[in-house]
């Protein structure tokens, strides 16, 4: 049972790529959630699913795009790479919302944009 | 809309000192509130959480939180303190009428010295 596994741990862009960050989990969870995690920030909500093929807009969704076709995985995608876009992203998951259970966070993917 | 504040960027405290944690949250609805501990270079773990009943919420590690609904507060404590809980400690609220957008607040850095 690995939880949520997120790859890559590190990334390094130049402005303007593209690249997907991979979010995985095996514990059948319905809900899961993409967040950005910058200094003096907190964590903020970028997106998230209350189940395959159902996405919803978090608090600073632009420049993001998700999807969810299996309940297992839920990537994140940046079309074309910001410096603003330089963060911690982390993915979690839970059986239900926040609310009900737990929610698993993966390690975390540090991302910078030069 | 919700907000969570954390007044306290940082808390050095000695080792075997009580430590509290303040946490203030706003929200025009009833809300759901957590509290989050980040162990250096890992994801985010659930500490407590307060859903209903009693206000006084015992949560793992030792630690507390009271729900204090007229001053819209939940703040952590813990009466003695070890080094292992150096960490960053995160707030949050999930609103009543929202049960997936978990808001967190800026987070508090915990240091314990011996």
């Amino acid at each position: 049972n690995a939880g949520v596994t997120q790859t890559p741990k590190f990334q390094v862009l130049k402005t303007g790529q593209s690249m997907t960050l991979q979010c995985a989990q095996d514990m059948n969870h319905e809900y899961m959630s993409w967040y950005r995690q910058d200094p003096g920030m907190g964590l903020r909500l970028i997106h998230y699913s209350v189940g395959a093929g159902i996405t919803d807009q978090g608090e600073v969704p632009n420049g993001y795009n998700v999807s969810r076709s299996t309940t297992e995985d839920f990537p994140l995608r940046l079309l074309s790479a910001a410096p603003s876009q330089t963060s911690v992203y982390f993915c979690a998951s839970s059986r239900q919302g926040p609310k009900n259970t737990e929610a698993f966070f993966g390690q975390g993917t540090r991302l910078t944009v030069v | 809309a919700q907000s969570v504040t954390q007044l306290d960027s940082q808390v050095p405290v000695f080792e075997e000192a009580p430590v509290e944690l303040r946490c203030n949250y706003s929200s025009s609805v009833s809300v759901y509130l957590f509290w989050y501990v980040q162990y250096p270079n890992q994801g985010l773990q659930l500490l407590l959480k307060y859903l209903s009943g009693s206000t006084l919420v015992k949560g793992i590690n030792g630690f507390e939180a009271e729900f204090n609904k007229s001053q819209t507060s939940f703040h952590l404590r813990k009466p003695s303190v070890h080094i292992s809980d150096t960490a960053e400690y995160f707030c949050a609220v999930l609103s009543m009428d929202s049960s997936y957008k978990l808001i967190f607040g800026s987070g508090t850095r915990l240091l314990v010295r011996p």
